[in-house]
């Protein structure tokens, strides 16, 4: 059953603490994403990665860091500098850039949420 | 980088109508403009999407325009049903996966 799963659903954090989201596709996809959405403005980009042992910043990526170690998995921690880190946070992979065979699809996860207290 | 608006932020209509949802974008380049549906609760989905080289395109009830010249793309949905309700968002690509998101539109179908 291909897809792409992110861990946990929902998540509480006290003020301080850094929290890792998980994120794990097996579509064999090179490129993989971190989406940020908050009610009224759609869905803002943290992170992104081309390929492993690679990752760029997206336009909201203080506050936040990542790791590409492996192809399958791109978590994303939310550190105590993330000013207002309470927010539904999605993962996404496609293909990658192949030419011809990249369309462009992104495929997400389910999403979690973060709240912290 | 790319600025995509998308208006109107929320839309109703009674089921059985028309429903348009229009997007612009800024930077030329882009060429591939997808359509995102997203259930409430659940992930956003691909259900259709233009590359620049095509005015054009039909998926059953689901329709979406490029005007190129005027960096604007719209979503076209006719004969609307319940099930359509959902939060709709369009996006612009450039070059590799740089795929930029509009704010979004809340669609409401009332039966």
């Amino acid at each position: 059953d291909g897809g792409i799963t992110q861990s946990p659903k929902y998540l509480f954090r006290k003020e301080g603490q850094n929290v890792t989201l998980s994120c794990e596709q097996n579509l064999n996809h090179d490129a993989m994403y971190w989406y940020r959405q908050d009610p009224g403005q759609g869905l803002r980009l943290i992170y992104y990665s081309q390929i492993v042992n690679d990752f760029q910043k997206g336009d909201i990526a203080e506050g936040y860091s990542v790791s590409r170690e492996k192809k399958e998995s791109f978590p994303l921690t939310v550190t105590s500098a993330q000013k207002n880190p309470t927010a539904f946070y999605l993962c996404a992979s496609s293909i990658g850039a192949r030419g011809a065979a990249n369309t462009g699809e992104l495929f997400f996860g389910e999403g979690s949420r973060l709240t912290v207290l | 980088g790319e600025n995509v608006e998308q208006h109107p932020s929320t839309l109703s209509v009674q089921e059985g109508d028309s429903a348009v949802i229009k997007c612009t974008y800024s930077d030329s380049a882009s060429n591939y403009f997808p359509w995102y549906k997203q259930e409430l609760g659940k992930r956003p989905q691909l259900i259709i999407d233009i590359r620049s080289n095509v005015g054009e395109k039909k998926d059953q009830r689901i329709a979406v325009t490029l005007n190129k010249t005027a960096k604007h793309f719209s979503l076209h949905i006719t004969e609307t049903q319940p099930e359509d309700s959902a939060v709709y968002f369009c996006a612009a690509v450039r070059g590799a996966n740089n795929l930029f998101f509009g704010t979004g539109t809340r669609l409401t179908v009332i039966p």
